[in-house]
């Protein structure tokens, strides 16, 4: 049973569309990640969260940390957005992370 | 940007070669991490280290071995590839409270 829920797993959008990803866990949390991934497989690190809300370019992500869920909003979304976003925590207990199954963004023009 | 590395990025190869995927960053982070992924799927933790001297095998079973004798080097070792083998395998590196940094994956096929 994966402890990291994702929703939606796939979403279109057209260009210009606010979007939002949720990512919801189970119990307490040190930090919850966002993770970006390109068909090419790499990945990249949008954000990591503890408390709060953070902002870079048109990516916000928010985390409420009572209700154990946390998402990733892409505002003004453009093709280049599309990828595979994937959040990851990292629990109070340890320092391993845990990941969710990942939402497959597509963007259409 | 992330000073993390993996070589190489792509690798085709025979059965029963042994191969070994590298590795390297050049944060001082002290955890490093080693995931496998097939496509469309999730992140596998198949190895991970804390430190010096000090690896553990992760969530999924795997038939590879790590070894971390440098802080900034964490290979992974294939003593002997099968089909079953072909994956993605992607590393990662942390430190308490910055975040996780990825390489770019190793694409493994083993023909």
């Amino acid at each position: 049973k994966n402890e990291v829920e994702q929703s939606p797993q796939n979403l279109t959008a057209q260009e210009g569309e606010f979007i939002t990803i949720n990512c919801s866990y189970s119990v307490g949390i040190s930090a919850l990640h966002w993770l970006q991934q390109h068909p090419g497989g790499g990945i990249v690190s949008l954000f990591m969260l503890s408390s709060g809300k953070k902002k870079h370019g048109r990516l916000i992500a928010t985390i409420n940390i009572q209700e154990k869920h946390s998402s990733l909003h892409i505002t003004a979304s453009h093709p280049r957005d599309s990828a595979v976003y994937i959040c990851a925590v990292r629990w109070a207990s340890g320092s391993r992370l845990t990941f969710g199954e990942g939402t497959q963004l597509t963007v259409n023009p | 940007e992330a000073d993390i590395y993996q070589t190489p990025r792509y690798l085709v190869i025979g059965t029963g070669k042994k191969i070994t995927l590298e590795c390297s960053q050049t944060m001082g982070h002290d955890k490093m991490y080693w995931y496998q992924q097939d496509p469309g799927m999730e992140l596998h933790l198949i190895h991970y280290s804390y430190g010096v001297n000090s690896t553990e095998k992760g969530d999924l079973s795997s038939e590879s071995t790590v070894s971390r004798i440098r802080t900034e080097h964490f290979p992974l070792t294939l003593e002997s590839a099968r089909p079953s083998h072909t994956s993605q395998y992607l590393c990662a590196s942390s430190t308490g409270g910055a975040g996780a940094f990825f390489g770019q994956g190793t694409r493994l096929t083993v023909v």
